[in-house]
């Protein structure tokens, strides 16, 4: 039973580029939320996928937007990256998306803007 | 507004030594949820409990135990006889909207 896993492992991009970011869900899981955890801090919540819609978001700009796919996985896109996006990024998924349920969170990606 | 407070930026201590760290929130909620996870230097955070806040009974899973007070709002995690495996970061978390505390690193000397 595979569980979340993300795509790409690091990446480096500079300042105003723009950036995707992959992640499928543990099996059976088919909501998806998205955190972003700078060096030292604790992860903080970007935004919840349910049903192919966006259904909650954190307090991140416009820059940041995603997608989820019939198949439950998801996409982060960060557009004209900033040197504070450097981040690893974390996903999560949940059987539901309530409240109640259990976050389970896969290996990250490290995004590096120089 | 909810928050989570890990006042514990850092910790060490000497392997067999039994550790706690403490976990304070806010929220106006009534029904929230409590969760505590692990990140070791790999980067991914492991799922280590949930607690519901309409049960307080205090938990016990080999090593580890959760001490839940919500009449002073904290969710404190004790580990018993510490080993070397057990030194990461570990964080709390407040549901409804996932709050996360900013973590106490716990380092485990041999």
């Amino acid at each position: 039973d595979a569980g979340v896993t993300q795509s790409p492992t690091h990446l480096i991009k500079t300042r105003g580029q723009q950036v995707t970011l992959r992640c499928s869900p543990k099996s059976g899981h088919d909501t998806v939320s998205w955190y972003q955890q700078a060096l030292g801090q604790g992860p903080q919540f970007i935004f919840q996928y349910y049903e192919e819609e966006e259904r909650q978001r954190g307090n991140f700009p416009d820059r940041f937007s995603g997608h989820q796919f019939p198949n439950y996985s998801s996409e982060l896109n960060v557009n004209a990256l900033l040197l504070g996006d450097s981040a690893l990024y974390l996903c999560a998924s949940s059987p539901l998306a309530g409240a109640a349920d259990t976050q389970y969170f896969g290996p990250g990606t490290r995004l590096t803007v120089l | 507004a909810q928050k989570v407070t890990q006042a514990q930026t850092e910790i060490s201590v000497v392997e067999k030594e039994d550790v706690t760290l403490d976990c304070v929130y806010e929220t106006r909620d009534t029904t929230y949820y409590l969760f505590w996870y692990k990140q070791p230097p790999s980067g991914e955070l492991v799922f280590l409990i949930r607690r519901n806040s309409f049960d307080e009974q205090n938990e016990i899973s080999g090593r580890y135990s959760w001490n839940f007070q919500k009449s002073t709002s904290s969710f404190n995690f004790t580990i018993t006889a510490s080993q070397v495996v057990d030194s990461a970061v570990y964080f709390c978390a407040l549901k409804n909207d996932m709050r996360f505390g900013a973590g106490t690193r716990l380092t485990v000397k041999p």
